[in-house]
């Protein structure tokens, strides 16, 4: 157990509706990391919060957005979902300049 | 689009037997990692090995670096079946923010 949060673990939508997922990081860690994991493949990153501010952003486009609170905890918000959105989401902490990141368990999302 | 690519896809072996898992990657980089996710769950951290590092052990696991070669290897020795995950190899980007992870080994061990 890392001690790093997600919430909800299973979620099934509609195309073009809106989601949003939470984590909570593990306690110290100031910086969460979000990625997409389709099924049979690795992790794609998604993008980074610091400190409440965007610190890095990977090809995704603008209809996913985040947002980090003071507790450091952060929500990933997906508009307008699209099948291809159907994946695992994860969600991993650290201290910021330490490479090791730990990893939630994930909120597998089904987009119908 | 994905930094590396892990060799074999797929490893069945039996338990007590060795497995020996290989990624390559395509640019330069500060560190490799390697993780473990059970069952499509959350990943878990296994090892660092910094670029000017050739060779790091940590308990089973035996992790090396080749940069001239841009590959790694993961040596899991005397295998449990509890061993049975995926594992992914992880390169950092130049701005140090992000994870790289290569499409992962399927490991089974069987029992």
């Amino acid at each position: 157990e890392t001690g790093v949060t997600q919430s909800p673990t299973h979620l099934i939508k509609t195309r073009g509706q809106q989601v949003t997922l939470r984590c909570s990081s593990q306690s110290g860690h100031n910086t969460v990391s979000w990625y997409q994991q389709a099924l049979g493949q690795g992790p794609q990153f998604i993008f980074q919060y610091y400190r409440e501010e965007e610190n890095g952003r990977g090809n995704f486009p603008p209809r996913f957005s985040g947002l980090q609170f003071p507790n450091y905890s952060s929500e990933l918000n997906v508009n307008a979902l699209e099948l291809d959105d159907s994946a695992l989401y994860l969600c991993a902490s650290s201290p910021l300049l330490q490479e090791t990141q730990y990893f939630g368990p994930g909120t597998r999302l089904l987009v119908l | 689009s994905q930094q590396g690519e892990e060799d074999p896809q797929a490893l069945s072996i039996q338990e007590g037997e060795n497995a020996t898992m290989n990624c390559s990657y395509k640019t330069s980089i500060n560190n490799l990692q390697w993780y473990r996710q059970n069952s499509g769950r959350g990943l878990v951290h296994l090892i660092l090995i910094r670029s000017n590092e050739r060779e790091k052990h940590s308990g089973r696991l035996r992790v090396t670096l080749d940069t001239s070669k841009k590959s790694s290897s993961l040596l899991i020795t005397a295998s449990r079946a509890a061993d049975t995950a995926s594992y992914f190899c992880a390169t950092d980007d130049e701005y140090g923010n992000k994870l790289v992870f290569g499409a992962g080994t399927i490991l089974r061990v069987k029992s």
